[in-house]
């Protein structure tokens, strides 16, 4: 059993709508990263958050909004997205930022019409 | 630039041995990872290699070359619950992971 969580587990949204992805780890890590995964592409790292404190923001759009409350909770935001947006998201946490194994959850599956 | 290459599909037989490559082209190394994937899953951990050499673990094994920027993930004794993708990624200089788009194992009874 994962001891990361995400929800919703689908999500479809209007280009013009705004909703949220949650992330929740139960692990005690102090590293937490969103994903983007695509049909037959690379996962593509988007955020990395380390101790609440943003580390990485891969040239993400900024329809792209994350939130760290703190280190069991991770958010993504979400406003005006675009058809191509559409992907799995991954929500992933680590004890540390060095640490080799990456716990993943889920996903949320997003569709943007 | 960074680049991961696997194979993007292999097929295999139930029982048999397969060997999925991923070559790799870095900035730095500071290892190379296994995840396992299954339709609709989360991916999950399955080797680590930093040095040169073979890790075993039950019927995965997984080997490292880091002067030619290889890897290979094999595996022995196929099940059918074998049957998933298998991303291999490499840990830059920076910590940052940088991923292959995965191999699709599909295994054949």
């Amino acid at each position: 059993e994962t001891g990361v969580t995400q929800t919703p587990r689908h999500l479809v949204m209007g280009m013009t709508n705004k909703k949220s992805l949650k992330c929740e780890q139960h692990l005690g890590h102090n590293a937490m990263y969103w994903y983007k995964q695509s049909a037959k592409k690379p996962l593509e790292l988007m955020f990395v958050y380390n101790f609440k404190e943003q580390t990485e923001n891969n040239s993400v759009p900024s329809r792209f909004s994350p939130e760290c409350p703190n280190s069991s909770h991770l958010f993504l935001h979400l406003h005006t997205l675009q058809p191509e947006d559409s992907a799995l998201y991954l929500c992933a946490s680590s004890q540390g930022l060095d640490t080799y194994e990456q716990y993943f959850g889920p996903g949320t599956r997003l569709t943007v019409t | 630039g960074q680049n991961i290459d696997q194979p993007t599909e292999m097929t295999a037989t139930e029982g048999a041995i397969v060997q999925i490559n991923c070559t790799y082209q870095t900035s730095g190394f500071n290892g190379l990872f296994w995840y396992q994937q299954h339709a609709g899953e989360a991916p999950t951990f399955l080797s680590y290699n930093v040095l040169d050499g073979l890790e075993e673990k039950g019927r995965f094994s997984s080997f490292l070359s880091r002067s030619k920027g290889y890897s290979y993930l094999l595996l022995k004794e196929l099940q059918m619950k074998d049957s998933a993708s298998y991303l291999c990624a490499v840990r830059d200089s920076n910590y940052q992971l940088i991923w292959g788009a995965g191999t699709k194992l599909i295994i054949k009874p």
